[in-house]
Formats: C-alpha cells, structure tokens, sequence
C-alpha cells in the first residue's frame, strides 16, 4: 500500500491559520479524509469526500487537494483545536493508510 | 446514535492469539465496511483490515498473513484475531465503522493489548 507523509509537528498563534500537508502518490486518485485526535481519545472525523465536514465539525476546518498533496486548512485556529490531525486514503486494491501525523501547538 | 465498544483480554502472551470484539449499538451493521485500527503508544494510526456486512474482507498487507476479522450480523458484532502476537502488537486497539466511499465516521473508545509475558 502507498505511504502517507505529513509534517511532524506544526505551531500556530491563536487565531491565526495553520495548513496541515499530506503526501502521497495515491492522493490524485482517491478521495482524501482528515482525522483529529486528542490524547487519550479516539479519533474524530473532521473532513470527508474532499471538503465535507461531518455536523457539529466548526467550519473554520477546510480541506482540497491538489494533485498528490492534501491540505488540511484550520481559519481562526482556537486552543481547543490543539491535537494530533492524521489524513487518510486508499489504493488501487483498497487498501487504507494513514499519514504520519501532524501534532499542531497553538502558541 | 451508533456506538461501538471494543472488548477481549488485555494482556495477551507472545506467540499467542490476540482476540477482540466490537458491539455495535444504535444502528444496522448492514450496508457499512466494519474496520479495525491500531496505534502502538506514543506512534500514529495503522489500518488493520475490514469486514463488509456481508463477510466480504480485506486486510492490510503487511498484516495479512496473521488476522482475520469476522462479523456476526445477528449480535451486532465483529471480531479481530491476531495471531503470533509480539511486544510488536502492544497498541491501543479501535474498531470503527466506515462508510461505503471510505470515511471511519464512528469509533469505539479504544483498548489498550499489551503483549508480554
């Protein structure tokens, strides 16, 4: 299966916005969706079929993609927004694989 | 509203049988991809596999060799096994729910397998 590669970590200032990158060959083919976790919880959906976001999702979370790269955009980034953000796709065989992970800090 | 809760043993023996069950509770197991996923502590996500209502399977490669995953419409329930289990294996395990164009939009809690002796 493909790999997904994200940033590490990533800071922002409050109020301001970040983007979350994800890389990866199947990007261009497969639709692209983007997780949010915080520690010790499950992870939550926030974007699916490249820019909808699930109810009760702010919509100051955003996504797009252009050609093999996803972002992931937050607008306005609030301190409750501080966690681990991990995008998700697929192959040729439907196999599923996740990004690396990116933590974001909001400074 | 679908909930969905992991159960088994918590600690299990190298070279042993890692078992797992997740109930869903709130909705139909039919017309939905039923999935497992783990995450080593302190590391990211990995997809594990997943089981269509109607038993049709598919797992992620490099695990393939060692897990299957059934499903029990009746009880509302799916299952993991994983067999030959290492220290390797010690993750927080999450079943989910994923949605026929591939979204995980409901999750269980998470359990946390720790493989030792």
């Amino acid at each position: 299966s493909s790999e997904l590669t994200q940033d590490p970590a990533v800071s922002v200032a409050l109020g301001q916005t970040v983007r979350i990158t994800c890389q990866g060959d199947s990007l261009g083919r497969f639709p692209v969706t983007w997780y949010q976790q915080k520690p010790g919880q499950a992870p939550v959906l926030i974007i699916y079929a490249k820019n909808n976001r699930p109810s009760g999702i702010p919509d100051r979370f955003s996504g797009s993609t252009s050609g093999n790269t996803a972002s992931l955009t937050i607008t306005g980034t609030q301190a409750d927004d501080e966690a681990d953000y991990y995008c998700n796709s697929r192959d040729n065989s439907a196999h599923y694989v996740f990004g690396t992970g990116t933590k974001v800090t909001v400074l | 509203q679908v909930q969905l809760q992991e159960s088994g043993p918590r600690l299990v023996k190298p070279s042993e049988t890692l078992s797992l069950t997740c109930t869903v509770s709130g909705g139909s197991m039919t017309s939905y991809y039923w999935s497992w996923i783990r995450q080593p502590p302190g590391k990211g996500l990995e997809w594990i596999g997943y089981i269509f209502f109607s038993g049709a399977t598919n797992y992620n490669p490099s695990l393939e060799s060692r897990v299957t995953i059934s499903v029990d419409t009746s009880r509302n329930e799916f299952s993991l096994n994983m067999r030959s289990v290492t220290a390797a294996d010690t993750a927080v395990f999450y079943c989910a729910r994923m949605h026929t164009n591939g979204w995980f939009d409901y999750w269980g809690q998470g359990t946390l397998i720790t493989v030792s002796s």
